[in-house]
């Protein structure tokens, strides 16, 4: 079982370069999230998309855009890269049954130098 | 303002004995609480939970206790082993949200 495949794993970028961080599930979840993991900082959310076509702002969303672009695929895009942005970005999904409860399940992540 | 809080970065205990570490929480909505265990170069992965209906969960060597009066929430892992070390973070989860803390690494001395 695949789980949660983020694409790429590594990545080096120029200051103000464009680039999309992909990410699918193969669990049918219903819910997907992107974080990133900052040292002494844990894991921030950035955005979370609670089902098929709704997207949603978390802890820290400047300088991000996402796109659902169906139940499996949760992208994530920076339009003009910063070194603040240097960070390992992971992406999760969750089946969000809030009744039994549902972790979330995580890639392996990638990691991101802005330079 | 960080909602989810692990006030100890690290944590060192000897093989055998018990690890407990914490983890405290501002927000009262939050309504279910995980534990994530992270080595080097891997995702989290998942490893135990409790809803806020409850007190303790346990699932062989971990347990998590949740004090809701206090806002606080703990993991006890008996007995400590040498692969256990590792960051764990807490996390919990708000309307569609979950938060993490900034986590706290464990190394079990063997």
């Amino acid at each position: 079982n695949a789980g949660v495949t983020q694409t790429p794993k590594f990545q080096v970028l120029k200051t103000g370069q464009s680039m999309t961080l992909q990410c699918a599930q193969d669990m049918n979840h219903n819910s997907m999230y992107w974080y990133r993991q900052d040292p002494g900082m844990g894991l921030r959310l950035i955005y979370y998309s609670a089902s098929e076509g709704t997207t949603d702002k978390g802890e820290v969303p400047n300088g991000y855009n996402v796109s659902r672009l169906n139940k499996r695929e949760f992208s994530l895009r920076l339009e003009s890269a910063a070194p603040s942005q240097t960070s390992v970005y992971f992406c999760a999904s969750s089946r969000m049954d809030r009744g039994l409860g549902s972790p979330l399940h995580f890639g392996n992540g990638t990691r991101l130098t802005v330079t | 303002d960080q909602q989810v809080k692990q006030n100890s970065p690290s944590l060192s205990v000897q093989e055998g004995r018990i690890s407990i570490l914490n983890c405290d929480y501002t927000n009262s909505m939050f309504d279910y609480f995980l534990w994530y265990k992270k080595y080097p170069a891997e995702g989290p992965t998942f490893l135990i939970s409790i809803s806020s209906i409850k007190d303790k969960n346990e699932d062989g060597r971990f347990t998590v206790f949740l004090n809701k009066s206090a806002k606080h929430l703990s993991l006890h892992i008996v007995p400590s082993q040498p692969g256990d070390s590792a960051v764990y973070f807490c996390a919990a989860r708000g309307t569609y949200k979950y938060i993490f803390g900034t986590g706290t690494r464990l190394k079990v001395l063997a």
